[in-house]
């Protein structure tokens, strides 16, 4: 079993849609969580960390399940400019997982 | 503020050149640095951590090494590439919420 596992995709949704994406871990000793963003062919950037009462930063929302080894990332009313590879990345000890990541694209 | 700096940003090597890859940090002091390689659609891949000057720990046992020769240096080499070491090569520092940064990254084909 991978240590993280997302969905890879790809997801292609219209303008304006809302979009879920899941990610399991397997070592529950993690203790920080995150979701990057990479575009084609450049550095993953950070989007936002995952707490575990859920946080929102404008239309993204990430939520964390500690005891299903759970987390997810929701976008409402997607952008064109949302369409990258979204990173789910977990943090034990010294030590960043990172899952393969799942490819969004919002069409026009 | 801190920024990360890598290069090259495109490397075009033969098969069994060497190879140096290097990576800046700038406006941290004592970053915990690292390298990881991303093949073509796949995940990232943690080849080397560094908590200090001099201090590397490996992940994955290959022709790669890694050295930190100053407090915010951190290079990747190797004496012989092979093909499969072609991917997109990436430094990253860690934050203080235990968030990393990645430097823009270099790009290396092996043929």
């Amino acid at each position: 079993r991978k240590e993280v596992e997302q969905d890879p995709g790809p997801f292609n949704v219209p303008e304006g849609a809302t979009v879920a994406f899941n990610c399991t871990y397997s070592n529950s000793a993690s203790q920080s969580f995150f979701w990057y963003r990479q575009d084609c062919r450049k550095e993953p950037k950070l989007l936002m960390s995952v707490y575990s009462s859920g946080n929102e930063d404008g239309r993204f929302t990430a939520q964390l399940n500690r005891a299903s080894q759970y987390i997810s990332l929701l976008i409402r009313d997607s952008k064109l400019s949302d369409s990258a590879t979204y990173l789910c990345v977990v943090h034990t000890f010294n030590d960043m997982r990172f899952g393969a990541g799942t490819r969004l694209t919002v069409k026009p | 503020s801190q920024t990360i700096h890598q290069w090259p940003a495109t490397l075009v090597q033969p098969v069994g050149s060497p190879l140096s890859l290097e990576c800046t940090v700038e406006g941290t002091s004592n970053p915990n640095l690292y390298w990881y390689r991303q093949a073509a659609g796949r995940g990232l891949q943690l080849l080397f951590y560094s908590v200090g000057i001099g201090q590397i720990s490996s992940e994955v046992p290959q022709n790669l090494s890694a050295s930190r020769p100053q407090d915010r240096q951190f290079i990747l080499s190797s004496k012989k590439l092979l093909l499969s070491d072609s991917g997109f090569y990436l430094c990253a520092w860690k934050g203080g919420g235990n968030e990393q940064f990645f430097g823009p990254g270099t790009r290396l084909t092996v043929l």
